[in-house]
């Protein structure tokens, strides 16, 4: 079983609609969690970090955590063709003052016009 | 501007060659990090340290070394015992528990 899952997608939403990105883990214990943004050919780029259950927002974004499901959700409202992109979903392992983290595969996103 | 800079952007290995990447922040984070991408993939970890002159081996440390002497600096050599080397590397570097940000990434390729 792997560690942190995503569905690769590609995920397809017209531009304006809300773009729903999941991401499941198996660590129980937990407790950070992170969506990076990574256009082709570039590094990952932090776009939101959640540590309690609940929701937070960030402009057009927002995460969703439930711990007791161990899952992580994305949302991203108003959709636009620059955010056609793979959405990386991390889950820190912490491992002494270092931030360890866990990688999901990736979900391609696209934003049709 | 802080950041983290990783050199050359492009690499190229011959057979049994060793080639060290290069990774430098100037964001006086404690902690740095190595990961690699192979297309159509998440990140691995290759190697990670928390401090000076100590550093831990990731998921997929073999065929890789890495040093930490300075702060400032964590170098990636991949050895000719990695035997498939082509990927996209990243270098990371974070403070405490936050979040980790990344360099722009070294690719590699094999001649």
């Amino acid at each position: 079983q792997k560690e942190v899952e995503q569905n690769s997608g590609p995920l397809s939403v017209p531009e304006g609609a809300i773009a729903s990105l999941n991401c499941t883990y198996s660590d129980r214990v937990s407790q950070s969690f992170f969506w990076y943004r990574q256009y082709s050919g570039k590094s990952p780029e932090l776009i939101m970090s959640i540590y309690s259950n609940g929701d937070k927002e960030d402009g057009r974004f927002t995460a969703q955590l439930n711990k007791a499901s161990q899952y992580v959700s994305l949302l991203i409202r108003d959709s636009q063709p620059s955010d056609s992109a793979t959405y990386l979903c991390a889950v820190n392992a912490k491992a002494g003052t270092a931030s360890k983290l866990t990688f999901g595969t990736g979900t391609r996103l696209q934003v049709t016009l | 501007d802080g950041g983290i800079t990783q050199s050359p952007k492009y690499l190229f290995r011959k057979e049994g060659q060793n080639v060290t990447l290069s990774c430098e922040q100037n964001l006086n984070h404690d902690a740095m990090y190595w990961y690699r991408q192979d297309p159509g993939q998440g990140l691995r970890l290759i190697y990670y340290s928390q401090i000076v002159n100590d550093f831990q081996k990731g998921d997929i440390a073999e065929g890789y070394s890495v040093s930490r002497e300075k702060k400032e600096s964590f170098p990636l050599t991949v050895t000719s015992a990695q035997k498939n080397p082509t990927a996209f590397y990243l270098c990371a570097s974070s403070i405490d528990s936050r979040p980790q940000h990344f360099g722009d990434g070294t690719r590699l390729s094999i001649l």
